[in-house]
């Protein structure tokens, strides 16, 4: 049973930078496992952000980016505003199949 | 700009069946493979099944896998999933959701599924 970690919460100041991370119980993250990840806010579906590990769509305020860091998925939030406040989940993919982290809670406060 | 409607939620007795159905808009639905998550009450997101653009390959979690069924109607633009002896803890929303190469980008806005005595 593959599992996707992230850390279940953190809390950045408003104009602060944070790093949300995403680990596999299969070892080290690469490219090939296409992270993406999404923004989901209370009473709302998922919104992708970011896709095959580093890339934005349109919508994607440029604040995000997303990288690989020591082994792990990295999404990167630069000049936090205070509706960033959400919770953020990881996807990668296993070739048949995908696994979604847990998810990080993200606060601002 | 595609957008993904799923409808067929309801509350549901433990063991009995129930299909799920999502509507796209758009004329590239046939060209991208589909996946359906859920999300339990209070609880994360959870992958759940997945069909290739052409309805030729499907895959499934273990959770789900001999219950489940994910299918696509090309012509009518439609994904749907057959979920058969359900169970409490199969009780979530429901979304579907677009494959774009290896990534998702478009997510519909969910449908609920109860199952409850």
């Amino acid at each position: 049973q593959t599992v996707v970690t992230q850390e279940p919460s953190l809390t950045v100041s408003p104009g602060g930078t944070v790093t949300l991370t995403c680990a596999s119980s299969t070892g080290a993250v690469t490219s090939r496992y296409y992270p993406n990840w999404f923004q989901q806010k209370p009473g709302q579906a998922p919104r992708a952000l970011i896709y095959s590990t580093t890339n934005k769509y349109s919508w994607t305020p440029a604040r995000f980016s997303g990288s690989l860091l020591g082994g792990k998925a990295a999404l990167t939030l630069s000049g936090v505003q205070p509706e960033d406040e959400a919770e953020y989940y990881c996807l990668l993919s296993y070739g048949d199949t995908w696994v979604f982290g847990g998810g990080t809670k993200l606060t601002v406060l | 700009q595609v957008h993904l409607v799923e409808s067929g939620g309801g509350v549901v007795q433990p063991g009995r069946s129930l299909r799920l159905s999502c509507a796209a808009s758009g004329s590239t639905f046939s060209s991208h493979g589909m996946h359906w998550v859920r999300q339990a009450p209070g609880k994360g997101l959870e992958w759940v099944a997945l069909i290739w653009f052409d309805g030729s390959k499907q895959y499934y979690a273990d959770s789900v896998r001999g219950r489940f069924t994910i299918s696509r109607d090309n012509s009518q633009s439609t994904l749907y999933l057959q979920m058969n002896s359900l169970g409490a803890e199969d009780t979530a929303i429901y979304y579907c959701a677009r494959l774009y190469g290896k990534d998702v980008d478009i997510w519909g806005q969910g449908t609920m599924v109860t199952v409850s005595s």
